[in-house]
């Protein structure tokens, strides 16, 4: 069975402060997926990266940045410079052989002015 | 617009009532998703269609819940006899397909509100 677990519940930071987002995943699958996703206050769920068990370089957009250590099943996820734009709920996703994926509770982001 | 849709928006319904809600996928996109996300809470997988493969339901909370896809494209979630708990944000993805895990894309929602 897969599991994601997302530890933190709730984060605030001051805006400009770096924050990092923690993911740790369970599965037996030797070929699989990760993901994260982003929940603004809108609502709508927006696709922030994919990455497969196979790449565990550290990949870096902007401001966000991404590690993922296989050897402790984490894929975490740093915001650097926060900004208040950044408020939002963030989901890890794991996905195996097939389709189905497996989200995490999600962690609530709060940035302060 | 080349992104997931899904009507209505909001839907306001009483207890014990039918609703039907509707997900138009990506174009081009063989595998279609169901989440129900209750208020400050995860997300609920509830089923999931790929191509004319049989759905895997695994996720539906009671034989109220039902969906179909028709034609491999537009999916409709159907809820019989509502209930309070119901009331939630059901969300709709879609993806490429395939036989690995590829990028969801997520519609609006639609936000359902039981009395």
């Amino acid at each position: 069975a897969q599991k994601v677990t997302q530890a933190q519940t709730e984060i605030s930071v001051v805006e400009k402060e770096d924050v990092t987002l923690d993911c740790v995943y369970e599965t037996r699958d030797t070929t699989y997926y990760l993901f994260w996703y982003k929940q603004p206050p809108s609502g709508e769920l927006v696709f922030l990266i994919r990455r497969n068990s196979f790449d565990e370089q550290n990949e870096i957009s902007g401001r966000y940045s991404w590690n993922f250590q296989k050897s402790t099943s984490s894929f975490n996820f740093t915001i650097t410079a926060s900004q208040v734009v950044d408020s939002a709920v963030y989901f890890c996703a794991l996905g195996g052989g097939y389709q189905k994926v497996t989200f995490g509770t999600g962690t609530k982001l709060q940035v302060i002015p | 617009g080349a992104g997931v849709s899904q009507s209505p928006s909001n839907k306001v319904t009483e207890k014990g009532k039918d609703v039907e809600l509707r997900c138009d996928p990506i174009s081009g996109h063989t595998a279609l998703y169901w989440y129900r996300q209750s208020l400050g809470q995860g997300l609920e997988f509830l089923i999931y269609f790929q191509g004319n493969s049989a759905p895997d339901k695994s996720g539906l909370p009671s034989d109220r819940f039902s969906a179909e896809r028709t034609g491999g494209s537009v999916s409709t979630l159907t809820i019989q006899r509502t209930q309070q708990e119901d009331s939630a944000v059901y969300l709709c993805a879609s993806s490429l397909g395939g036989d690995r895990p590829e990028t969801q894309y997520f519609g609006p929602g639609t936000r359902l509100l039981v009395l």
